[in-house]
Formats: structure tokens, sequence, C-alpha cells
């Protein structure tokens, strides 16, 4: 299996702050990744896909990049409503696997 | 746009199986791919496994021994077993979709609370 590794696994944030969280696969995963925002009580919801494409009706102050193995998701200027826990996924290869989330919290 | 909402018993006794329904509305459900995945306190979120239109499955070697999913495609309905239930298997269970073989997870049921307990 291979395993994604999410850092850090919480940070605190200031509204209009800018944001990264890394991911990191154990073998390259040739961009096969998706992150991931949820909310308390609700399923997660796709942000990203293919390592940098926004899904469609997600705002544009979210990013991706990477290669390889090595993965970002960016918030520029952080929103209320952006404070969540993140995830990201690989889905190079089944099984597909998560990583353990990143909690963003307002400080 | 697609929907998805998971049904089932919110309570399981150990040993006995779980048995998981998804139905679908809003897309056709036999041009994509269907995957189930748990969420634990302790664990995460878990992949169990996917299936297509024709009942193609592939599963999660930690869980294939236990686990049976299948697609009634007249009905829009996934369904889900998983036999030998411990407490280990309580978890949020949802049912999601995906629009090819290898895409990620672009629409999510609401999921459902499955506990295991005596």
């Amino acid at each position: 299996d291979i395993q994604m590794t999410q850092s850090p696994s919480s940070l605190s944030a200031s509204i209009g702050d800018r944001v990264t969280i890394t991911c990191r696969a154990s073998q390259g995963i040739s961009n096969s990744l998706a992150w991931y925002q949820q909310k308390p009580g609700k399923a997660p919801k796709l942000l990203l896909y293919i390592a940098s494409r926004l899904q469609s009706g997600v705002p544009s102050r979210f990013s991706g990049s990477g290669s390889g193995a090595d993965y970002t998701l960016t918030i520029s200027s952080l929103q209320p409503e952006d404070f969540a826990t993140y995830y990201c996924q690989q889905y190079y290869s089944i099984p597909y696997t998560f990583g353990q989330g990143a909690k963003l919290e307002i400080k | 746009q697609v929907q998805l909402q998971e049904s089932g018993p919110g309570l399981v006794k150990p040993s006995e199986t779980l048995s998981l329904t998804c139905s679908v509305s809003g897309g056709s459900i036999r041009s994509d791919y269907w995957s189930w995945i748990r969420q634990s306190a302790g664990k995460g979120l878990e992949w169990i496994g996917r299936i297509d239109s024709s009942g193609t499955t592939n599963y999660n070697p930690s869980l294939k021994s236990r686990v049976t999913m299948s697609i009634d495609t007249s009905k829009k309905q996934l369904s889900l077993d998983l036999n030998s239930m411990t407490a280990a298997d309580t978890a949020v269970y949802y049912c999601a979709r995906m629009a090819s073989s290898s895409w990620p997870l672009d629409s999510w049921g609401q999921g459902t609370l499955v506990t295991v307990s005596s």
C-alpha cells in the first residue's frame, strides 16, 4: 500500500493568512492526488484533483502543486469557512489511501 | 448533480454481517465507478473498495476476506456487506462516486454511523 503522510497534523491560523499543508507519498504517484475538505459531521468534499486542478465551484484561493511523491495544498487568504480538516488521497494505485488529516483551527 | 444516500442499521452485534445500501439519484449509475469508504476515530479515512456498473470489484486487501459489494443498476443502488463485524469496524460508512477508474471521489453520500456492540 502507498502510505500518505500529511504535515502538519494541526495548525492554527488567522483570517487572511496564507496556509500550506504538505502531503508526502511513500512512492511516486504521478499527480494522482486529490485534496478534500471535511467539516464536523459532514462528508469530505473534493477540492482539487490531479494535484492542481480545482474542482468546479471551489474558490480560487485554494491551489495545489507538486509532483512525484510530494504535494502541497495552499489557501492564499483564509476565510472563516475554511476552518476544517484537510485530507490528501492518492488514487494512483489500489488500495486508494488517505493522509491522516490536517486540522486547521482559528488562532 | 448526482446525489448519494446511504442506509442501513445503526447498530450491529459482534460477529454479525453489516449490510448497507447506497441509493444514487440525479445521474447515471451505469457510467461511473462507485466506492465505499469508512471513517473511524482510530484509523481515519479507509477506502473499502469499488465497483463498476458491470459488477467488477476491487477490494482493499485489508478487508477483502470479509467484503462483498454489488450493484443493481435497475434500482440505482449499491450494496456493501461486511461480515464478522467487531468493535474495530465501528465507523461512519460513506459511498462515493468516481467518474472513471482512476479518478478521485467527487460526490459523497452524507454517511451512516455503524456501531458494533452487543
